[in-house]
């Protein structure tokens, strides 16, 4: 199995600073077919988790730019450039390489 | 825009079967794969199965041999059972739809039923 191991597991930061989440996967994500199916996915306080960001950097519909996501191989990066009070959860990195599809076990962004 | 809904019991007692149903609206439940993912209180997200409409089924190899999911006759449900259960499977389960392409990621979630396991 992929296993997917998330820093930090808490971030707190202050409103308007910017917040960076690591994931890295114990192999390479890089799939036969050449793209990288790694994704993010935000779970608010409550809430199931919805898809922020698809294969490395993609955002998603809803996704407002201040998110981002880069890396390549094994290493990951989310960022978010300007934290909002609606930006309060846990995210999580997920792989679809390969079955079983695995999580990160998550990062909790709280508002310091 | 595809919708999800969990149903079926809250409470289910030790080394009997967990039974939820997943229905689906707003989208065909043929146009992709369909997944059940669960969540511990307090804790992350485990992959249990996915599931495409022709009836082809993967399952967590943690659970593979307690799991089974189907669609239904009606074609806009799935089905989950887990079978044996214990006080470990005490969790929030989710349905979810699987996007093969263009990314392999979960895009659309239900709600999510708690689930508790307990005599």
């Amino acid at each position: 199995d992929i296993v997917l191991t998330q820093t930090p597991l808490s971030s707190p930061v202050t409103l308007g600073q910017p917040a960076s989440i690591s994931c890295r996967s114990s192999q390479s994500l890089v799939h036969s077919d050449g793209n990288t199916y790694l994704s993010w996915l935000q779970q608010r306080p409550g809430q199931p988790p919805r898809l922020l960001i698809y294969k490395i950097s993609n955002r998603f519909a809803w996704v407002p730019d201040r998110f981002s996501g880069s890396g390549a191989g094994t290493d990951f990066t989310l960022k978010i450039s300007r934290v909002e009070a609606e930006d309060v959860g846990v995210y999580y990195c997920m792989q679809g390489k390969q079955f079983p599809l695995t999580f990160g076990g998550g990062t909790k962004v709280e508002i310091q | 825009q595809v919708q999800l809904q969990e149903s079926g019991p809250g409470l289910v007692k030790p080394s009997e079967t967990l039974s939820l149903t997943c229905s689906v609206s707003g989208d065909s439940i043929r146009s992709e794969y369909w997944g059940w993912i669960r969540q511990p209180p307090g804790k992350g997200l485990e992959w249990i199965g996915t599931i495409y409409y022709s009836g082809n089924t993967i399952y967590n190899p943690s659970l593979t041999s307690r799991v089974t999911i189907w669609i239904d006759s009606s074609r806009t449900q799935f089905s989950l059972n887990l079978n044996s259960v214990t006080a470990a499977d005490t969790a929030v389960y989710y349905c979810a739809r699987y996007a093969v392409t263009p990314g392999r990621y979960f895009d659309s979630w239900g709600q999510g039923t708690l689930v508790t396991v307990s005599s």
